[in-house]
């Protein structure tokens, strides 16, 4: 069964800090992974989305990276901000054409 | 950023109504999804469709479900005989192709009561 695991369930740091978010899949075969952000009551906000050659890739204050062979990625957040409060969904699609599988996300709690 | 707007934004309908959730995409694109998040759980893929036709769908979605893009420009997802269950936000995306990212829209809240 395709499964996205995150870890943790959720995180509270203080601003400035930096923080990384962990993701485990066992979604195959694989196609790619995404990660986003919602707020809450609101839609999820592409952050990066990257393919089986892909390993690192940043935007700005995040960077995500992927180890294909071991199916984990990461989300590493620089110099946080209040406003990165939020939570942290990884996405997985594979497994068959266009199938996608959510995790059940990160939430982040940014304070002063 | 590219925008998918949902209409409406929040739904009240009885148990055993129907319901019909809108997402207007403002390009072009060729690839539209629908998802659920109930409340405080993850969110769910429930259908994509592609070139007029659903190219995947979950075990959540249905015959209580159906998608149409009735005009060409709309995308709708209709939920026959709702039930409590059905609860949830559901969250339009579309792409470009099936291996770029998506872009949601904010969001429909349906509750039923």
């Amino acid at each position: 069964k395709n499964q996205v695991e995150q870890s943790p369930q959720s995180l509270i740091i203080l601003e400035g800090k930096n923080c990384t978010l962990q993701c485990n899949y066992t979604v195959s075969p694989f196609s790619n992974l995404r990660w986003y952000k919602q707020d809450t009551g609101r839609g999820p906000v592409s952050l990066t989305i990257m393919t089986f050659s892909e390993n690192t890739k940043s935007n700005g204050r995040y960077t995500a990276t992927l180890d294909a062979d071991t199916k984990q990625s990461s989300l590493h957040i620089t110099a946080s901000q209040l406003s990165d409060s939020a939570s942290y969904i990884c996405v997985v699609t594979g497994g068959g054409y266009q199938k996608v599988t959510f995790g059940t996300g990160t939430k982040l709690q940014v304070i002063p | 950023e590219p925008e998918v707007t949902q209409t409406p934004s929040h739904q009240v309908t009885q148990m055993g109504q129907e319901v019909i959730l809108r997402c207007v995409p403002i390009s072009n694109h060729l690839y539209f999804y629908w998802y659920r998040q109930i409340l405080g759980q993850k969110v769910e893929f429930l259908v994509s469709f592609y070139n007029n036709e659903i190219s995947e769908k979950s075990e959540i979605f249905d015959d209580q479900f159906s998608v149409e893009r009735p005009d060409g420009s709309n995308f709708t997802l209709k939920i026959r005989s709702t039930k409590l269950e059905d609860s949830a936000m559901y969250f339009c995306a579309r792409s470009g192709s099936s291996y770029n990212e998506q872009f949601f829209g904010p969001g429909t809240r349906l509750t039923v009561l």
